[in-house]
């Protein structure tokens, strides 16, 4: 049973256009939701992350909502570079865990 | 520092094979995980160590795959014997004071296995 679940494996967008990422989970305990981003044959690295009590945090082109009733998070690229292209995963902390989701490979489009 | 590293970077073997995969934690961190990327299931926890103990391994596959660290600065997953299915990327990820922090990751480069 996935916890965290990302519906859509891709997504193709414009460069100059928004990106947006969606995410849910299940697990009402989780502390802290995170993004990673993963290009090809690199592990993945960290993005930006929101705490629980929270409800957005902002870095850069980068947005993070989270939609605790809905048990729902997105992810905002704005606006999209191609060096956003690449796999993007959700993640989900708590309780000394951290799950994943699948991944959504993004293409950003000249 | 020089980051999370892995070895080997690319492993091929035949069915039946013992494989070995190492990792070297960032300096000073006290969690490590081990995850498996596959295209059917993403990013799959297997097990985590919280200084040098084995804390959850419920996302070990099977007895055929194991993992030990001896200490803070080395870990091996281990499968044996190793099968088709067990293709994947493996990574290595080390973290300092999980429960304190965000629970952001650093993840080695991974290693990519191919078993015939």
């Amino acid at each position: 049973d996935q916890q965290v679940k990302q519906n859509s494996p891709s997504l193709s967008v414009q460069e100059g256009r928004i990106s947006i990422l969606n995410c849910d989970y299940t697990n009402s305990m989780f502390d802290y939701f995170l993004w990673y981003k993963k290009y090809p044959a690199e592990g993945p690295t960290f993005l930006i992350s929101i705490s629980s009590i929270k409800d957005k945090n902002e870095d850069g082109r980068f947005t993070v909502f989270l939609n605790k009733s809905a048990k729902h998070l997105s992810l905002h690229i704005v606006p999209s570079q191609p060096g956003d292209s690449a796999v993007y995963f959700c993640a989900a902390s708590g309780d000394d865990k951290i799950i994943f989701g699948k991944g959504t490979r993004l293409h950003i489009l000249p | 520092d020089a980051g999370v590293i892995q070895s080997p970077r690319h492993e091929v073997t035949e069915m039946g094979q013992e494989v070995t995969l190492r990792c070297k934690p960032i300096s000073g961190h006290d969690y490590l995980f081990w995850y498996r990327q596959t295209m059917m299931r993403g990013l799959e926890l297997l097990i985590y160590f919280n200084n040098n103990v084995p804390i959850d391994d419920s996302g070990m596959p099977e007895d055929r795959f194991s993992a030990k660290m001896p200490n803070a600065s080395f870990s091996t997953l281990k499968i044996q014997p190793s099968e088709p299915r067990d293709s994947a990327v493996y990574f290595c990820a080390s973290s300092f004071n999980l429960i304190a922090n965000t629970g952001e990751l650093f993840f080695g480069e991974g290693s990519r296995l191919t078993v015939l």
